[in-house]
């Protein structure tokens, strides 16, 4: 499978704990995103990514969010502290940006559940 | 402050008739439109997609259709299949803006046999 992977799929943590969620990208895609999504809502953009620099910000990206993308290749997003709020999926998505524009293809998502 | 609204929550279509999934938008500088499907428990999946300088893209079995001075996008199904019941969401952007795309709440599209 060369789509969008992530992991976990599943979280369940306790407040005010951190986590950390991995998203591996389409491998020759050059951009990509974090999303959040929470119930009857449609994803939220958070931040992007082109190779390793991070370009934008989201001010839905709280001080408790940080995310990387080392070498450009794979991306994590770290919560700290978590909230109940946080309680969302998170989905990660991935696009060729040579010229024009580019569809994104997400992943399946983290479904974080923060007690 | 919502910038792409999908007014209908759900909606419900006989199986090989038309389904016609409506978007309106609020940011006159969205010039980039994209519908994405998706099923419980996986990520969206791209359908189509409408660049600003067209007022129609058509791909097989699914039409979008664009009218700027309305600020209006719709996407046609036809015809509709029972594969076809999943939540489908509208997204936007533009040239100059954030790179990420400005999501709908969706509509849940439901084809009954």
């Amino acid at each position: 499978d060369t789509g969008v992977s992530q992991d976990p799929r599943h979280k369940i943590t306790k407040r005010g704990q951190n986590v950390t969620f991995r998203c591996d990208p389409i491998s020759e895609h050059n951009r990509l995103y974090w999303y959040r999504q929470t119930l009857g809502q449609g994803p939220e953009f958070l931040t992007y990514f082109q190779n390793e620099a991070q370009l934008e910000k989201s001010r839905l990206l709280s001080d408790r969010f940080s995310a990387e993308r080392p070498k450009g290749s794979f991306s994590t997003l770290e919560i700290q502290r978590t909230e109940q709020g946080d309680s969302a999926m998170y989905l990660c998505a991935s696009s060729l940006r040579a010229s024009g524009r580019a569809e994104q293809f997400f992943g399946p998502g983290t479904r974080l559940t923060v007690l | 402050d919502q910038q792409v609204k999908q007014n209908s929550p759900s909606l419900s279509v006989q199986e090989g008739r038309i389904s016609i999934l409506n978007c309106d938008y609020t940011n006159s500088m969205f010039d980039y439109f994209l519908w994405y499907k998706k099923y419980p428990a996986e990520g969206p999946t791209f359908l189509i997609s409408i660049s600003s300088i067209k007022d129609k893209n058509e791909d097989g079995r699914f039409t979008v259709f664009l009218n700027k001075s309305a600020k209006h996008l719709s996407l046609h199904i036809v015809p509709s299949q029972p594969g076809d019941s999943a939540v489908y969401f509208c997204a936007a952007s533009w040239e100059g803006g954030a790179d990420g795309l400005t999501f709908g709440k969706g509509t849940h599209l439901i084809i009954q046999p």
